[in-house]
């Protein structure tokens, strides 16, 4: 059946050191969400794309993250460079945007910055 | 500013029980309410949406209420499993489809015990 996929499951890393986190959306869906939990904040929304085209970073720290999809089934997250604080899941969601409301989540990436 | 309150934090059950779950919000202007579950090391999976217009909508034994006058919602459980155990988030969206802003609550932890 068809699943959003999350590449790593886990990552840990030092401070400093540039981690990728890549999602691959359910095929057709044309709205790629980014999101980052913690136990402190819950559930943040980071960023999002519709048809590969940004509508909203506002919940990402702009200096050291940025999002992109290079094409319609990859959407990467990117940390340059990382900090202690970065550590949390990352989760990847994916939706049709066709009057819908729905969104379909990855596994996540477990991510800690030692 | 929008905010998305639960409660409680958590609740502990015997299975078999019913329990209910609150969302109380004041984000504005209102599109969608939605409920996750989510198990412990995986993503939000989606147990009901609703619009403006829906008062209530059952999925299997959750049933979710809404009422858009008071912007309060709650999550009915009905005849308790042990595969409830997780936690339950409430998303209020506004603007449009299954993008625009979303408030998340913090969740309530469910655990429901034999």
């Amino acid at each position: 059946d068809a699943r959003v996929t999350q590449t790593p499951r886990h990552k840990v890393t030092e401070m400093g050191q540039e981690v990728t986190m890549r999602c691959q959306p359910i095929l057709g869906h044309n709205t790629v969400f980014w999101y980052r939990q913690t136990m402190m904040q819950g559930l943040e929304l980071l960023a999002y794309f519709r048809n590969r085209a940004p509508l909203d970073d506002s919940g990402m720290p702009k200096d050291r993250f940025s999002a992109e999809m290079p094409d319609a089934t990859l959407a990467t997250l990117k940390i340059q460079p990382s900090e202690p604080r970065d550590s949390a899941v990352y989760f990847c969601a994916s939706g049709t945007g066709q009057g819908s409301y729905e969104q379909y989540f990855g596994p996540g990436t477990r991510l800690t910055v030692t | 500013k929008n905010q998305v309150e639960q409660s409680p934090q958590s609740l502990i059950i015997l299975e078999g029980k019913n329990c209910t779950l609150q969302c109380n919000y004041t984000v504005s202007p209102f599109s969608n309410l939605r409920w996750y579950k989510q198990d412990t090391g995986r993503g939000p999976v989606s147990l009901t949406i609703m619009t403006f217009s829906e008062n209530t909508k059952s999925n299997g034994r959750y049933t979710a209420t809404l009422d858009a006058d008071t912007k309060q919602s709650s999550l009915h459980i009905t005849a308790s499993q042990l595969s409830d155990s997780a936690s339950y988030i409430c998303v209020v969206s506004e603007g449009d489809t299954n993008a625009g802003k979303s408030t998340f609550g913090d969740g309530t932890t469910l655990t429901v015990k034999p």
